[in-house]
């Protein structure tokens, strides 16, 4: 079946420091992937939508130049939390489209963010 | 508005049926997903439904009314495993999956 896999599955940071969050796609090409942050007890929110070789599409009230979003390959899409503050903590998970299925998204275990 | 309401919690005993309701009110609609998620998890599929209808698979069962904007998700022969929250997700265009809060269904023995 198909697999999404996220790196780090958990992480503490400093403060002011940034963190890098791995999907990846194992089994099936993703031209589109999703971004979403859950708040404890809240239901999942999308933040952006990233697309292989394109830039990231960020939803209403996302700021674009804290998530920083890269999909440089069809298997591969990160998301960047630059200066990350203790409000960020949050528990973020990715989904994968497969190529050319629009019905269907896979998706990853989760990151769970601390910031102290 | 963009809304997706679905009851916050239902307790049910073990072996009993649950029915879970959702109605929505989004600006496009493509589709209709039920996802379980456990506390920690990241959500697994359970069904998704396009057209009207009721769509059947093993224990869990899913129900769609496009004109009302309304579906439920059903739970049959609750096990104590089945405690969880589950999410209603309306896709919207592009893809884009826009969930309910959840409800959390409570399993007892």
């Amino acid at each position: 079946g198909a697999v999404v896999s996220q790196h780090p599955s958990w992480v503490i940071c400093k403060s002011g420091t940034s963190v890098k969050i791995e999907c990846r796609s194992l089994d099936f090409q993703a031209t589109t992937m999703f971004w979403y942050r859950q708040f404890p007890k809240q239901s999942l929110m999308l933040m952006a939508t990233s697309n292989e070789g394109s830039k990231a599409t960020y939803e209403q009230g996302v700021e674009k130049d804290k998530f920083l979003i890269n999909h440089a390959s069809l298997t591969l899409s990160t998301l960047t939390v630059t200066s990350a503050h203790p409000e960020d903590s949050s528990f973020y998970i990715c989904s994968a489209r497969p190529s050319g299925i629009i019905e269907t998204q896979y998706f990853g275990p989760g990151t769970r963010l601390l910031v102290l | 508005g963009q809304n997706i309401d679905q009851p916050t919690e239902m307790t049910a005993t073990e072996g009993a049926i649950v029915q879970i309701n959702c109605t929505y009110q989004t600006s496009g609609f493509n589709g209709l997903f039920w996802y379980q998620q456990h506390a920690g998890e990241a959500p697994t599929f359970l069904s998704y439904n396009v057209l009207d209808g009721l769509e059947e698979k093993g224990r869990f069962s899913s129900f769609l009314s496009r004109s009302k904007g309304y579906s439920y998700l059903l739970l049959k022969e609750l096990q104590m495993k089945d405690s969880a929250s589950y999410l209603c997700a309306v896709r919207r265009s592009w893809g884009k999956l826009q969930f309910g809060a959840g409800t959390q269904v409570v399993v007892t023995p």
